[in-house]
């Protein structure tokens, strides 16, 4: 089975500051990891996703997450938060062999000016 | 644009009464998805389907009801058995339901009234 945690269900940064937003996951096999960020009454987008290729995922919007087999977690970062940041981030892991994707419950990021 | 249309982005039901959310994709995909998602909370799968003429249950299937009569439409009727229907209703699809990247509509928000 597979399953996503996301460790805390609110985060909120100052304009300009470190981005880190947790994710582990838990697979019986090597999995597949994205995230994806929703703006208020917008469906989600894919920001990144990691398919087993390089550790460290960049996605759009500066955003980047590193893969490490060793804690289970694919956690997303940005060094610098930007207002337009603001947005609720979905974590998702599946793995290859037909299941499909479950996500977190999700991580509203707040970004003070 | 390829992509994933909801319609309509708003509706009222009155209790007792079925109502239809519309999903079209013109990208091509096998599978699409139905997700419902609750204030503050993260995507619960109501159904899915892999492939035309075929779907299965999600998590919280009861009071909802779907078909998959062509490729490029999911149709999700929210039924008078599903007590507590107010929600925002998202669409999505993917190449396959195995490990792909899934897309996402705009959503659609439903309210009794």
């Amino acid at each position: 089975a597979q399953s996503v945690t996301q460790l805390g269900s609110h985060v909120s940064v100052s304009e300009g500051a470190l981005v880190l937003l947790r994710c582990n996951y838990s697979s019986s096999v090597p999995p597949y990891l994205f995230w994806y960020v929703q703006y208020p009454n917008q469906g989600l987008q894919l920001l990144l996703k990691y398919t087993s290729a390089a550790t460290l995922v960049k996605g759009i919007n500066g955003f980047e997450a590193e893969f490490k087999k060793s804690e289970t977690s694919f956690h997303l970062t940005k060094p610098s938060a930007h207002m337009s940041d603001a947005a609720e981030y979905f974590c998702a892991v599946s793995h290859n062999a037909g299941n499909m994707l479950t996500f977190g419950g999700g991580t509203r990021l707040m970004v003070k000016p | 644009d390829g992509g994933i249309t909801q319609s309509p982005k708003y509706l009222f039901r009155k209790e007792g009464q079925n109502v239809t959310l519309s999903c079209e994709q013109n990208l091509n995909h096998d599978a699409m998805y139905w997700y419902r998602q609750d204030p503050g909370q993260g995507l619960r799968l109501i159904y899915y389907s892999q492939i035309v003429n075929d779907f299965q249950k999600g998590d919280i299937a009861e009071g909802y009801s779907v078909s998959r009569e062509k490729k490029e439409s999911f149709p999700l009727t929210v039924t008078s058995a599903q007590k507590n229907p107010t929600a925002f209703y998202l669409c999505a699809s993917s190449v396959r339901v195995s490990g792909n990247t899934i897309y996402f509509g705009e959503g659609s928000w439903l309210t009794v009234v």
